[in-house]
C-alpha cells in the first residue's frame, strides 16, 4: 500500500492562507469520504484536525477546513498563526480495509 | 480526562519479540475501535493495525501482517500489540489511538479518524 502523496513543505506568513494537498487513488481517497488530517508538533502525539474530509472535531479552530475533489483532498488553514507551524498528515481508508497516511507536510510560518 | 498510556517498548534483537500495552481510562473502552500507528525516527506516520470494539475484527498493514497480532481485553480496558520476528525497520515510536466518536453514530470505526492518542512507546530493533 503506497503512502498518499503530500508536498514535503509549505510556508506562509502570519495572516495568510495556505493549502496542503493529499493525492491518493480511486481505491482510497477517491472512493471513500474517510479522509482525516492530523497536526503534529515536534515531540508530541498527532492531533486530529479534520475527519470525514471536511468535518472539524469539537475544539478545533474554524481556521482549519478540508475538502476533496476526485482523488485529491486538501487542508486549508486560513489566518495563519505561529502556533500552526507543525507537520501535517492526511490519511484515508482504503478498499482493502486498511488505513494509509500521507508522507507528511512541514508547515513553516515565516 | 480521557487517556491512553502506552508501555512495553524497549531494545530487542532482530528476530525477537515484544508485547506493547495501552491502558485506557475514562471512556467506555469496548465501544471504540482502537489502532496502533508507528513513526520511525525522523519519518512520517504509518498505520500498523486496528481492532473493532468487540475485538472480533482485526486489520493489519502488509508490512506487519503475519508477524504482529493486535488484541484487546475489554474487562481491563487494555489494548495490546504482540510483535514477533522483529526487524530493524520496525524501529519506531508506537502510538495507540482511539477511533473518533463521530456524532450521530453508535459504532466508532477505526477509519473515522483517531482523536485520542497515547504518548508513544519506543521500540528499537538492533543487535
Amino acid at each position: 500500500q503506497s503512502a498518499l502523496t503530500q508536498p514535503a513543505s509549505v510556508s506562509g506568513s502570519p495572516g495568510q492562507s495556505i493549502s496542503i494537498s493529499c493525492t491518493g487513488t480511486s481505491r482510497d481517497v477517491g472512493y471513500y469520504n474517510y479522509v482525516s488530517w492530523y497536526q503534529q508538533h515536534p515531540g508530541q502525539a498527532p492531533k486530529l484536525m479534520i475527519y470525514e474530509v471536511s468535518n472539524r472535531p469539537s475544539g478545533v479552530s474554524n481556521r482549519f477546513s478540508g475538502s476533496k475533489s476526485g482523488n485529491m483532498a486538501s487542508l486549508t488553514i486560513s489566518g495563519l498563526q505561529a502556533e500552526d507551524e507543525a507537520d501535517y498528515y492526511c490519511s484515508s481508508y482504503t478498499r482493502r480495509s486498511t488505513v494509509v497516511f500521507g508522507g507528511g507536510t512541514r508547515l513553516t510560518v515565516l | 480526562e480521557v487517556q491512553l498510556v502506552a508501555s512495553g517498548g524497549g531494545l530487542v534483537q532482530p528476530g525477537g519479540s515484544l508485547r506493547l500495552s495501552c491502558a485506557a481510562s475514562r471512556f467506555t473502552f469496548s465501544s471504540y475501535a482502537m489502532s496502533w500507528v508507528r513513526q520511525a525516527p525522523g519519518k512520517g506516520l504509518e498505520w500498523v493495525s486496528s481492532i473493532s470494539g468487540s475485538g472480533g475484527s482485526t486489520y493489519y498493514a502488509d508490512s506487519v501482517k503475519g508477524r504482529f497480532t493486535i488484541s484487546r481485553d475489554n474487562s481491563n480496558n487494555t489494548l495490546y500489540l504482540q510483535m514477533n520476528s522483529l526487524r530493524a525497520e520496525d524501529t519506531a515510536v508506537y502510538y495507540c489511538a482511539r477511533a473518533y466518536p463521530v456524532p450521530g453514530t453508535t459504532n466508532y470505526y477505526y477509519y473515522y479518524g483517531m482523536d485520542v492518542w497515547g504518548q508513544g512507546t519506543t521500540v528499537t530493533v538492533s543487535s
